[in-house]
């Protein structure tokens, strides 16, 4: 897997965009970039994944660059319930996945 | 959209006893399922891949005699924790590769 490095916390503001960044500068090129959240004390959510391209879904938006050495995923309207621990994972299809430490992201009212 | 369930959610046992945990895919067919366990204030560690009619493969240091796997069908994964004792506590996880990577919502074991 690809080694990812993401800051350890951050806050904002409920209402207001979450902008996470994830370093993968070590990434190879058949690995995919996922994203996955984890709400205390419960099993990690998926959020959202690409290899090159940017993505959308109902959750959230992930923006890669394009040499691939980082990424960012937004969350375009955080609410309280988005406060959860973060993660950026590189790995091939159909390939275990390892976390790493993960970002704290609290949401303000 | 996919499903995993974990069971038990939470669990107690004594020191010295097995505790099974069972992980099922619910809406799909998965041939590898992974065992995750969960320290507090930690992150995920992989113990080991579980693949349907096969042996587990475990990751370094994971003890494979105590920590038993069993996936017999594409739908059922099965963790064991034999002998348990007190640093055996912990949160455990299931995934299950199916349609990309989805989760159990995780068994909170306590060995008193």
């Amino acid at each position: 897997d690809a080694k990812t490095t993401q800051p350890p916390s951050m806050d904002c503001a409920e209402g207001r965009a979450a902008n996470l960044p994830c370093n993968h500068s070590t990434i190879s090129g058949n690995e995919y970039v996922y994203w996955y959240r984890q709400i205390h004390s419960q099993g990690p959510q998926y959020i959202i994944h690409g290899l090159k391209n940017n993505e959308t879904n109902e959750m959230a938006s992930l923006i890669i660059t394009e040499d691939r050495k980082s990424s960012t995923l937004i969350l375009p309207h955080a609410t309280l319930r988005d406060t959860a621990v973060y993660y950026c994972i590189g790995a091939a299809n159909d390939y275990k996945l390892s976390f790493g430490a993960g970002t704290t992201v609290t949401v303000r009212a | 959209g996919a499903v995993v369930s974990q069971h038990p959610s939470r669990v107690i046992c004594k020191s010295g006893t097995s505790v099974k945990i069972e992980c099922r895919s619910l809406d799909f067919q998965a041939t590898t399922m992974f065992w995750y366990r969960q320290f507090p204030k930690q992150s995920l560690m992989l113990m080991a891949t579980s693949n349907e009619g096969s042996k587990a493969t475990y990751e370094q240091g994971v003890e494979k005699d105590k920590f038993l796997i069993n996936h017999a069908s594409l739908t059922l994964s099965t963790l064991t924790v034999t002998s348990a004792h007190p640093e055996d506590s912990s949160f455990y996880i299931c995934s299950a590769e199916g349609n990309g990577y989805t989760f159990g919502s995780g068994t909170r074991l306590t060995v008193v």
